[in-house]
C-alpha cells in the first residue's frame, strides 16, 4: 500500500529563512499531491495543490516541487516569519476519483518552529 | 460564510456507549470524509462518501458507522466496538481541489 514519509523531527529555523519540508511517498505517483497546514487543536488548513504533470507551483512565499522519479515533493517557505510555526501535512490521493473527490492519505506532519 | 462545522468540540464517552458526532457543511460538496488523528500520527481515513446515500469504509472503519441522508450532513457513530475511541475526529469536504476541514471534535474515554 500506498505510503508517505515526512521527516519526524521538527524543523527550527530563524526568521527571515527559507523553510523547506521534504515528503517520499513509496509507491505509484499519485494524480496529485496537496499540502496542508495544522496548527494546535485545529483542523489542517489546505494550502496547495500540485499535479504529476506540474514540476512546481507557487503562492505567494509558498513553493512546492514535485518529482514523479525521485517520488519527493519539497515544500519551501521563503522569508520566513514566526507566524509560520505550526505543522505542515503532506497528502496524496489513493484513488483515481479525483474529479470527484478522491480519498487522501496523510504523512504524519513535520512540526515547523521559526524563531524571531 | 461557507464552512464546515463539527460539533461538540469535546466529547466524553462512558465504557460501552455509543455516541455521534455531528459534521454539517454548507459548502455545496458531494464528498465528505472522516479522519481519525493520534499523537504523533497522520490522519487515517474511517469513512468517506462521494453522494448522497452512498458511503464507503476507509483504512479503520471497524467500531465506527456513518449515514449520508443529506448533502450537508455526514455524522459518525463512534460504537461500543471502538476499543480505543480516546482521539481527535476531523471532518471534511471538497469539490476536488483540496480539502476543507472541520475544526474537529475531541473525544475522550472515561
Amino acid at each position: 500500500s500506498q505510503k508517505i514519509e515526512q521527516n519526524s523531527e521538527a524543523l527550527n529555523i530563524q526568521e527571515g529563512k527559507t523553510a523547506t519540508l521534504t515528503c517520499n511517498y513509496t509507491n505509484y505517483s499519485p494524480a496529485y499531491l496537496q499540502w496542508y497546514r495544522q496548527d494546535p487543536g485545529r483542523g489542517p488548513v489546505f494550502l496547495l495543490l500540485i499535479r504529476e504533470n506540474e514540476k512546481e507551483k507557487r503562492k505567494e512565499r509558498l513553493k512546492v516541487t514535485f518529482d514523479t522519479t525521485l517520488k519527493q515533493s519539497l515544500f519551501h517557505i521563503t522569508a520566513s516569519q514566526p507566524a509560520d510555526s505550526a505543522t505542515y501535512l503532506c497528502a496524496l490521493d489513493q484513488s483515481s476519483f479525483y474529479n470527484q473527490g478522491g480519498k487522501l492519505i496523510f504523512g504524519q506532519g513535520t512540526e515547523l518552529s521559526v524563531k524571531p | 460564510d461557507g464552512g464546515i462545522t463539527q460539533s461538540p468540540k469535546y466529547l466524553f464517552r462512558k465504557e460501552g456507549q455509543n455516541v455521534t458526532l455531528s459534521c454539517e457543511q454548507n459548502l455545496n460538496h458531494d464528498a465528505m470524509y472522516w479522519y481519525r488523528q493520534d499523537p504523533g500520527q497522520g490522519l487515517r481515513l474511517i469513512y468517506y462518501s462521494q453522494i448522497v446515500n452512498d458511503f464507503q469504509k476507509g483504512d479503520i472503519a471497524e467500531g465506527y458507522s456513518v449515514s449520508r441522508e443529506k448533502k450537508e450532513s455526514f455524522p459518525l457513530t463512534v460504537t461500543s466496538a471502538q476499543k480505543n475511541p480516546t482521539a481527535f475526529y476531523l471532518c471534511a469536504s471538497t469539490d476536488g481541489t483540496g480539502y476543507t476541514f472541520g475544526s474537529g471534535t475531541r473525544l475522550t474515554v472515561v
